[in-house]
């Protein structure tokens, strides 16, 4: 079946633009995460959504970076006056709700 | 607050050569633990895992890893290596199942002939 789809697969723009970055999860799945990796480091935590709701967000690093989930499936995260150092792959999640997260290709942004 | 720790970030190794990638954890609570797989070009995918019971799993490719509480490690091993294995490995911990993993920076896997 479909796995989980990540758009656009790149994005490019400029410092203080707006972005946002969308996922689609794995029909059915109830638990979707966003993570960032920069270059040479592991993935870093940013939000979780069980259904609807943000069940964790500790990982927004601040108040530029939003994300929604409105009916429980497609997730899109926003980020507001984007700077350069916010480039990095944005990675995608979901699970069923149990222990297993399946991961997407990723959105590559780059601010120039 | 969780941490994990990979002590290699590259590994050069040969065919048929045995292998161990090492991660160390930190953690106050009770956790579970993980090893992904990242292919090139290919997204992570799950390796095997660490949740409770026999503290030796093994996935399906011929890795195994085995939980260390009092070391607090989760090391991953083959005895063997193909081409094919080659790929970034990355070390991952939650406190519960279904919230937030943390990852270690990972350990890029080179099996050469």
């Amino acid at each position: 079946g479909a796995g989980v789809s990540q758009t656009p697969s790149n994005k490019v723009t400029e410092k203080g633009k707006y972005v946002e970055l969308r996922c689609d999860p794995i029909s059915g799945h109830t638990a979707l995460y966003w993570y960032r990796q920069s270059l040479g480091q592991g993935p870093e935590f940013l939000i979780y959504f069980q259904g609807t709701g943000a069940a964790d967000d500790s990982g927004l690093p601040n108040d530029r970076f939003f994300a929604v989930r409105p009916e429980g499936s497609v997730s899109t995260l926003k980020i507001q006056r984007t700077e350069r150092g916010d480039s990095a792959v944005y990675l995608c999640a979901s699970s069923p709700g149990g222990d297993e997260q399946f991961f997407g290709p990723g959105t590559r942004l780059t601010v120039l | 607050a969780q941490s994990v720790t990979q002590l290699d970030s590259q590994v050069p190794v040969f065919e048929e050569a045995p292998v161990e990638l090492r991660c160390n954890y930190s953690s106050s609570v009770s956790v579970y633990l993980f090893w992904y797989v990242q292919y090139p070009n290919q997204g992570l995918q799950l390796l095997l895992k660490y949740l409770s019971g026999s503290t030796l799993v093994e996935s399906i490719n011929g890795f195994e890893a085995e939980f260390n509480k009092s070391q607090t490690s989760f090391h991953l091993r083959k005895p063997s290596v193909h081409i094919s294995d080659t790929a970034e490995y990355f070390c991952a911990v939650s406190g519960q199942a279904g919230t937030a993993l943390i990852f270690g920076k990972g350990t890029t896997l080179s099996v050469s002939s």
